[in-house]
């Protein structure tokens, strides 16, 4: 079982609707959680950063966390074409700083 | 502020060749981390620097791979003898300091590698 886990999709949502991307982790003592954006041949960038059980809203992007589920999400409200990009969840653990990261969800917003 | 920069931008070598690749953190972070990712994949931790520490090698995956970080500032990756499963893009990341809600990770724009 892979540490963490994400659908590869694609995920193609029409401009306008609502993105929603799913994580799920095994290691129980995680205790930091992030969503990177990657454009094609980019590196990634920070979109969201969550620590606590519920949800966190910046801007469009929603990031809500199930410690107990062990399951992170992001919702993008009001999906632009700009979104379209590679999504990868990242999980910390308490003991090292180290990332561990999914291998992606790729999301298409169709104009 | 410049963010992490890292050189070269792409390398070709022969199998069997050694290579380094540079990392130049953000000027105040601390915390310096090396990851590679596999074309469609995610990434892949390789290890990490934090001050004088000793780092967290655990994620190098053959002790060809080794890497150093001068003046708590620089560092490089070195891969010895490269085989063509090292072909990957390298990722360079730093963060400010080791501590919740300020570990963002910023990435450099990564190192492709290609070994023929």
């Amino acid at each position: 079982q892979k540490e963490v886990e994400q659908n590869s999709g694609p995920l193609s949502v029409p401009e306008g609707a609502i993105a929603s991307l799913n994580c799920t982790y095994s290691d129980r003592v995680s205790q930091s959680f992030f969503w990177y954006r990657q454009y094609s041949g980019k590196s990634p960038e920070l979109i969201m950063s969550i620590y606590s059980n519920g949800d966190k809203e910046d801007g469009r992007f929603t990031a809500q966390l199930n410690k107990a589920s062990q399951y992170v999400s992001l919702l993008i409200r009001d999906s632009q074409p700009s979104d379209s990009a590679t999504y990868l969840c990242a999980v910390q653990g308490d003991s090292s700083y180290k990332l561990i990261f999914g291998s992606g969800t790729r999301l298409l917003v169709r104009p | 502020g410049a963010g992490v920069s890292q050189s070269p931008s792409n390398k070709v070598t022969e199998k069997g060749k050694d290579v380094e690749l540079r990392c130049d953190p953000i000027s105040g972070h601390t915390a310096l981390y090396w990851y590679r990712q596999s074309l469609g994949q995610g990434l892949e931790f390789l290890i990490y620097f934090q001050g004088n520490s000793a780092p967290d090698k655990s994620g190098l995956p053959s002790d060809r791979f080794s890497a150093e970080r001068t003046g708590g500032s620089v560092s490089t990756l070195t891969i010895q003898r490269t085989q063509q499963e090292d072909s990957a893009v390298y990722l360079c990341a730093s963060s400010l300091v080791p501590v919740q809600g300020q570990e963002t990770q910023y990435f450099g724009p990564g190192t492709r590698l290609l070994v023929l």
